[in-house]
């Protein structure tokens, strides 16, 4: 089992619409959480960190489920610049990364 | 220098030939890492460096190797490359709390792309 799994879509959705991407971790004794943004043939940039209280920024909300080893990714308002990839990033000690999740926010 | 720089931007390398992609930051970051990218692999780990001095292997350690004479360069070398290191190489640095606690994000170069023919 990979340490960490992603949907890797691809999610295609109108502009303004609310989308919800969600990753999960095998490794219980993971200590810290991030979401990344890549976008195409660029380096992964870090979006957000996970916080075990869920933590908002602007249309961005990123919730972490220890008991069920999830986190997610909840974007509002989808704007056309949020097409990107999406990796989720977990660390025990070395930070594993999700393959990816391929969004595309349509006209 | 802001951030953490990556050299060169592409090459294409024929098969036997060495070659070490430079990779420098200025942040003080303790830890660094070398990754490969391919498509639908993700972002797997070669090696990383925990702090000047020390490296560790990663997930994919096979025909690399790095060194870390100081705190800024973390070198990546293949000694004799193959067309299966064909990808995208990115570096990336973080901090890492000496006695414990969470490691901070990590920062990205902005990679390297190799094709070994």
């Amino acid at each position: 089992r990979k340490e960490v799994e992603q949907d890797p879509g691809p999610f295609n959705v109108p502009e303004g619409a609310t989308v919800a991407f969600n990753c999960t971790y095998s490794n219980s004794a993971s200590q810290s959480f991030f979401w990344y943004r890549q976008d195409c043939r660029k380096e992964p940039k870090l979006l957000m960190s996970v916080y075990s209280s869920g933590n908002e920024d602007g249309r961005f909300t990123a919730q972490l489920n220890r008991a069920s080893q999830y986190i997610s990714l909840l974007i509002r308002d989808s704007k056309l610049s949020d097409s990107a990839t999406y990796l989720c990033v977990v660390n025990m000690e070395k930070f594993y990364f999700g393959t990816g999740t391929s969004l595309t926010v349509i006209p | 220098i802001a951030g953490i720089t990556q050299a060169p931007t592409s090459q294409i390398l024929a098969a036997g030939r060495r070659m070490t992609l430079r990779c420098t930051q200025d942040m003080r970051h303790n830890a660094m890492y070398w990754y490969r990218q391919d498509l639908g692999l993700g972002l797997r780990l070669i090696h990383y460096s925990n702090t000047a001095g020390t490296t560790g292997k990663g997930e994919v350690p096979d025909g690399y190797s790095v060194s870390r004479a100081n705190t800024d360069d973390f070198p990546l070398t293949l000694a004799s490359a193959v067309p299966s290191q064909t990808s995208v190489y990115f570096c990336a640095s973080s901090y890492t709390p000496p006695r414990g606690g969470s490691t901070d994000t990590q920062y990205f170069g902005p990679g390297t792309r190799l094709t070994v023919l």
